[in-house]
């Protein structure tokens, strides 16, 4: 089955740009999506179809996809953007699978 | 907005089956969307159960379909979740999901039920 790979942890410095990244064979043929989920809240989608935001969602927050490498940016990072984040792409089988999450720490 | 809003008892006993109902409110069920159960254990990431379309077609997580129901009802606009055979390690926080478009993200989420299984 089709695997995702996060690392388990980013740090960023206040201000500055935070990268996360999805790893997985050929990602770039997938639609990637990412959620962002803070302490005891349910995860909010954050960046659709790769690159897309939904409404609401801060214009510092950007995506990019190609070859085997799926990538979140943050930029100008705040305190409010400490979460975990995930990944997800829909396969044929199980059909959706989540990426196992990266932990976001701004300093 | 659709609004989705997860009910169900908190604690289940080992060996019996777990029941969570996902009530959608701002918007209709019958709508083209799908509808999804995923879960999460303390401290762990997120697993997804299943999906439902209004016409009542399923798919499920293949790790799970032996034990799983996904159910809707268009009546009360709300679609339902059984896990039968539950141990420990079905205890997770359970979401409900409205699973978009044919490149299939999920938004919005409710706001997620704990599910205890324990004697």
């Amino acid at each position: 089955s089709y695997e995702l790979t996060q690392p388990l942890s980013v740090s960023v410095a206040l201000g500055q740009t935070a990268r996360i990244t999805c790893g997985g064979n050929n990602i770039g043929s997938k639609n990637v999506h990412w959620y962002q989920q803070k302490p005891g809240q349910a995860p909010v989608l954050v960046i659709y179809r790769d690159s897309n935001r939904p409404s609401g969602i801060p214009e510092r927050f950007s995506g990019s996809n190609s070859g085997n490498t799926a990538t979140l940016t943050i930029s100008r990072a705040q305190a409010g953007d400490e979460a975990d984040y995930y990944c997800q792409v829909w396969d044929s089988s199980p059909h959706v699978v989540f990426g196992g999450g990266t932990k976001l720490t701004v300093l | 907005q659709v609004q989705l809003q997860e009910s169900g008892p908190g604690l289940v006993k080992p060996s019996g089956t777990l029941s969570l109902t996902c009530a959608v409110s701002g918007g209709s069920i019958s709508s083209s969307n799908w509808w999804s159960w995923v879960r999460q254990p303390p401290g762990k990431g997120l697993e997804w159960i299943g999906e439902i379309y209004h016409s009542g077609s399923t798919n499920y997580n293949p790790s799970l379909k032996s034990r799983v129901t996904i159910s809707v009802d268009k009546s009360k606009n709300q679609f339902s979740l059984k896990l039968s055979s539950v141990t420990a390690a079905d205890t997770a926080v359970y979401y409900c999901a409205r699973f978009r478009g044919p490149a299939k993200w999920f938004d919005p989420w409710g706001q997620g039920t704990l599910v205890t299984v324990s004697s």
